[in-house]
Order: C-alpha cells, then sequence, then structure tokens
C-alpha cells in the first residue's frame, strides 16, 4: 500500500517564477494538507483539501493556492516567488472516517523548494 | 487559537539513557486531538502517536511511552533505552476539530553510541 507520494523531491526556482508542487494522498484518504516547513521550525499549516473544497487555510498570502482533483490528488502554487519560500513543503493525507476526515495526518516525504 | 511549546531546542544522551521530551500546549477547545511526529534527516514526518482529550490513560509501546497530563496542559514523551536510530527531530502537534494541525518548534535528540 504506498503512502503520500509527493513530486518534484527537489525544485530550485528563481524569485518572481511560479511553482506547482503535487501530492497523492494514501489509498482510501480523500482530505489533503499543505504544510510549509521552513529551516529549523515546525511545519506551519497552509491549506486543507475536502471534497474539492479548501475547508481551511493557515495565515498565508493568496500567492498560495490550491487545488484538490476528483481522484483527491492535490496541488499546491505558488505564484511571485519570495526567498522567503524557501522550504520544505509537506503534504498530509487524512483518511474518511464516518463520512468525513479523520483525526490523523500522514505525511508524504515533502519537495524541497530553493528559490534564488 | 492553538499553541504548542517545546521548550528543549536540543537534547543531547548516550545510547540507553533514558530521554523525557516535553511538550505544552494551549487550546480553549475542550475537545482536541494532539500527536507526536519524528522526523528524521530523510525530512518525512512520521507519525508516532495520536491522543484525544478525554483520553487520559498514559501509553506505552516498546520502548516509547507517553504521559498526557490535561491538569498541566502537557503530553510528554519519554523514549526508554535510547538507540541510535531514535537520532531525529521530534514534533508535538495538536488539532481541534479534524482540522490543522498546531505543531511545536521541534526537539532535536541526538543519541551517541
Amino acid at each position: 500500500d504506498a503512502g503520500v507520494t509527493q513530486s518534484p523531491t527537489h525544485l530550485i526556482k528563481t524569485r518572481g517564477q511560479q511553482v506547482t508542487l503535487r501530492c497523492s494522498p494514501k489509498s482510501g484518504h480523500d482530505t489533503v494538507s499543505w504544510y510549509q516547513q521552513a529551516l529549523g521550525q515546525g511545519p506551519q499549516f497552509i491549506f486543507q483539501y475536502y471534497e474539492e473544497e479548501e475547508r481551511q487555510r493557515g495565515n498565508f498570502p493568496d500567492r498560495f493556492s490550491g487545488h484538490q482533483f476528483p481522484n483527491y490528488s492535490s496541488e499546491l502554487n505558488v505564484n511571485a516567488l519570495l526567498l522567503g519560500d524557501s522550504a520544505l513543503y509537506l503534504c498530509a493525507s487524512t483518511p474518511n472516517v464516518a463520512g468525513g476526515p479523520g483525526e490523523t495526518q500522514y505525511f508524504g516525504p515533502g519537495t524541497r523548494l530553493l528559490v534564488l | 487559537a492553538q499553541k504548542v511549546t517545546q521548550a528543549q531546542t536540543e537534547i543531547s544522551v548516550v545510547e540507553k539513557e533514558d530521554v523525557t521530551l516535553d511538550c505544552v500546549y494551549e487550546t480553549r477547545d475542550t475537545t482536541y486531538y494532539l500527536f507526536w511526529y519524528k522526523q528524521p534527516p530523510s525530512g518525512e514526518l512520521v507519525f508516532l502517536i495520536r491522543r484525544n482529550s478525554f483520553d487520559e490513560q498514559n501509553e506505552i509501546s516498546g520502548r516509547y511511552s507517553w504521559n498526557f497530563q490535561k491538569s498541566t496542559s502537557s503530553f510528554n514523551f519519554t523514549i526508554t533505552a535510547s538507540q541510535v536510530v531514535d537520532s531525529a527531530v521530534y514534533f508535538c502537534a495538536l488539532s481541534v476539530r479534524r482540522r490543522a494541525l498546531t505543531f511545536g518548534s521541534g526537539t532535536r535528540l541526538q543519541v551517541q553510541p
């Protein structure tokens, strides 16, 4: 049973560019959450998708947007990249429990983004 | 708003020593979940345990044990007889209503052989 997968594993961009990161949840999971982890810090919540809708959003600017597809996979888009966007971007999926998101989030290996 | 504090930035122990990682949380919700995750150098967060706010029973899993005390808003994690493979960054996290995880800043554990 495959876990949460993310692509690409590493990415280098320059300031002002746009980037798209992808995530496939574990089988049977239908909720996807995205987190940003700067070096030496704990992950910070970006947003969560459930049933193709944004269910909750953290304190991130509109440059950060997302999408969830009918197969539950998800994309994170970041526009107008800043140096401060350099971080590890983590995707997590949650199993469906009694018709809604469960409690535990299972994480993928992350995408390391470097903005020069 | 939720908050998680891990006051220990870094701990270094020698193999076979016991070590406790502290976690203190803040929330106004009466129903919440607490978690511990392990992050090895590869970067992937590995789920270790989940506890809900109504279950204060301590839990033991092999060399790992967790002590949840609502009276002090703490959810501490103890590794008994530590091993080099335990070296990682450990995060405590909190969620309410099955939504975002709020993480602490993490504790880096180094186990020396």
